[in-house]
């Protein structure tokens, strides 16, 4: 079945520093892949958009400058929390859109600690 | 706009038993619509993808069911196991738009007690 590999799976930085998590579609092809963000017991928020080969769309009240995104490739997408502080410690999950069936795939997540 | 319900919020029941989770979606005119489960800390596990053009899809113990005219699906768990409890989440993606965003219902918090 279609697998999605996200890394780091736990990322604890300092105030400041900004962090880079990776999505990857292993073994299909994504256009379009998604970065959500979830809070304990809540569902999944939508931050953004990715699309290959063009500028990612981010979602009403989602910081373009803190939150960037780069999909350089069909199968990878990057994204990074730029000068990082406690309220963007958070559990990030991305998903990939396979260009075959539309199907979505999960990552595991990426549990971002901002100490 | 889309709107995806999923009913009920949250079920517990014994081991060993069958059980049907529901899923309902205002606009019938849907791409596919998948079913998943999330564990406490996780990322999401596809559980079943069915295509508009399909009314079913099984793996295992599982087997959901997909009416666009009625606007819902349903996810049939067959034997129930305390490995099934996670909480279970419909979408579907709005219109026939490949680059749609997939629309999640509020999912159903499932709990079977040994």
């Amino acid at each position: 079945g279609a697998v999605v590999s996200q890394h780091p799976s736990r990322v604890i930085c300092k105030s400041g520093t900004s962090v880079k998590i990776e999505c990857r579609s292993l073994d299909f092809q994504a256009t379009t892949m998604f970065w959500y963000r979830q809070f304990p017991k809540q569902s999944l928020m939508l931050m953004a958009t990715s699309n290959e080969g063009s500028k990612a769309t981010y979602e009403q009240g989602v910081e373009k400058d803190k939150f960037l995104i780069n999909h350089a490739s069909l199968t990878l997408s990057t994204l990074t929390v730029t000068s990082a502080h406690p309220e963007d410690s958070s559990f990030y999950i991305c998903s990939a859109r396979d260009d075959g069936n539309y199907g979505y795939t999960f990552g595991s997540g990426t549990r971002l600690t901002v100490v | 706009k889309q709107e995806v319900t999923q009913i009920p919020a949250a079920l517990s029941v014994p081991e060993g038993e069958n059980l049907v989770l529901n899923c309902s979606f205002t606009d019938s005119a849907i791409y596919n619509l998948q079913w998943f489960r999330q564990d406490p800390g996780k990322g999401l596990t596809s559980l079943l993808l069915i295509q508009s053009s399909q009314r079913e899809q099984t793996s295992g113990r599982l087997n959901a069911s997909l009416d666009k005219s009625s606007g819902r699906s349903t996810l049939y768990i067959a034997a129930s196991q305390p490995g099934d409890s996670a909480t279970y989440l419909c979408a579907s993606p709005p219109g026939y738009s490949s680059a749609s965003k997939i629309i999640f219902g509020s999912g159903t918090r499932l709990s079977i007690r040994p």
